[in-house]
């Protein structure tokens, strides 16, 4: 069974601060999803990663998917208080043509103005 | 692009009644759609894989009597939570994943809380 490991599972921060989420495993993904949610609502995606070693960024976002397809990063610089929610990383298992999805626990963030 | 919608938001009922939630893709067909649970400050736990025209695969622990699944479109799936309890009081997501998207994208409808008396 896959599993994904998402750190920290908590974090306050102030505005301004920057801060890095992991998301790691010990099996090998055929590609990683970052979303966010917000309070009541369902998760939005943020990026997909798919080549080892890829680093996208989106705005203050920048994703990172490690070399050997096991783990990836989320970073945000001079986080903002819409930044607040659920991050969760989700892998595509490369067996079965990618059907099975593995979702981590979440990182809980809260910025504070 | 990538819409899903859910019907309905939000639905209050009595213990022992159903409960049929409906998750569509708006803007693009989905031949695979996926419905979670998540309880208050806790990660998405996946229920079940439906796939349009044939059963449902439903994860360890998960009752398919009691949360029947119907996939009878490339845009519209059901779950019917039957006999509802308190303890099915949660939020239900279902998900859907683009036939033409590459690299799996799942995206999410906004969501379905079900409070049960």
């Amino acid at each position: 069974t896959q599993l994904l490991e998402q750190s920290p599972q908590f974090l306050s921060i102030q505005e301004g601060e920057n801060l890095t989420v992991y998301c790691n495993s010990s099996s090998v993904f055929s590609s990683l999803q970052w979303y966010r949610q917000e309070p009541g609502e369902g998760p939005v995606l943020l990026v997909t990663v798919v080549t080892g070693g890829e680093v996208k960024k989106l705005k203050r976002l920048t994703f990172q998917f490690g070399d050997a397809r096991k783990d990836s990063s989320l970073h945000i610089t001079a986080a903002q208080p819409g930044d607040t929610g659920l991050y969760l990383c989700a892998g595509a298992s490369p067996d079965n043509y990618g059907q099975n999805f593995v979702f981590g626990p979440g990182t809980r963030l809260s910025v504070l103005p | 692009g990538a819409v899903v919608s859910q019907h309905p938001s939000w639905v209050i009922c009595k213990s022992g009644t159903s409960v049929k939630i409906e998750c569509r893709s708006l803007d693009f067909q989905a031949t695979t759609m996926f419905w979670y649970r998540q309880f208050p400050k806790q990660s998405l736990m996946l229920m079940a894989t439906s796939n349009e025209g044939s059963k449902a695969t439903y994860e360890q622990g998960v009752e398919k009597d009691k949360f029947l699944i119907n996939h009878a479109s490339l845009t519209l799936s059901t779950l019917t939570v039957t006999s509802a309890h308190p303890e099915d009081s949660s939020f239900y997501i279902c998900s859907a994943r683009d036939l033409l998207a590459g690299h799996n994208e799942q995206f999410f409808g906004p969501g379905t809380r079900l409070t049960v008396l």
